[in-house]
């Protein structure tokens, strides 16, 4: 398997712009996990997703960030508009549920907003 | 919010010695994770320990999660210089949800 998939790979945008990720989690796996890593707050969970069903958003910051999945294969996160402090590392994991607890983490995007 | 706090947050050591990284919260976890993350990459699962008192070993890595289940540690013996990195430990609150440490940042120089 290809592990999981993130696009793009880096993104510089002006603050105002729209800017969506993207992620393609393993295939089979039923959990998907939206991540942002900073410097200052290490890596905070946004959203998480079970069978495409957003389970819980308690960790999206604001309106301007959303998340959506729809099929078992794609996920994106957008944010409109952006801001500087968005700047960050954004990263996807997937998870097979059950009893596995492993999460495995995609390569992460980052996110540049001038 | 059930902080999780690892220490040190920086250690810098020389191949051969051994060393131990902490992560310790106020409250309970019903399990505990350790990843280790490397530069332009996302954290690789290392671990999960569920059982209070549990020790588990991979090869070089020792991890113990506290009888209580609200503090573990990660000893790492004969250290070499692949083990660098990013180490962070992960409590989960139900299922699936992970809250993670600042991170452990570990150099093992030649």
């Amino acid at each position: 398997d290809a592990g999981v998939i993130q696009s793009p790979r880096h993104e510089v945008t002006e603050m105002g712009q729209e800017v969506t990720l993207r992620c393609k989690p393993i295939s089979g796996h039923d959990y998907l996990f939206w991540y942002r890593q900073t410097m200052m707050r290490g890596l905070e969970l946004l959203i998480y997703f079970n069978n495409n069903v957003p389970i819980d958003d308690s960790g999206m910051p604001e309106d301007r960030f959303s998340a959506k999945m729809p099929n078992a294969s794609f996920s994106t996160l957008k944010i409109q508009p952006s801001e500087p402090r968005d700047s960050a590392v954004y990263f996807c994991a997937s998870s097979l549920g059950g009893s596995s607890y492993e999460q495995y983490f995609g390569p992460g995007t980052r996110l540049t907003v001038t | 919010t059930q902080l999780l706090e690892q220490s040190p947050q920086f250690l810098s050591i020389q191949e051969g010695e051994n060393l131990t990284v902490y992560c310790n919260s106020s409250s309970v976890f019903s399990s505990l994770q350790w990843y280790r993350q490397e530069p332009g990459e996302g954290p690789v699962l290392l671990v999960t320990v569920v059982t209070g008192g549990e020790v588990k070993k991979l090869k070089r890595l020792t991890f113990q999660f506290g009888d209580a289940r609200k503090d573990s540690s990660l000893h790492i013996t004969a250290a070499q210089p692949g083990d660098t990195g990013l180490y962070l430990c992960a409590g989960e609150h139900s299922w699936g949800k992970l809250q993670f440490g600042a991170g452990t940042q570990v150099v093992v120089t030649p």
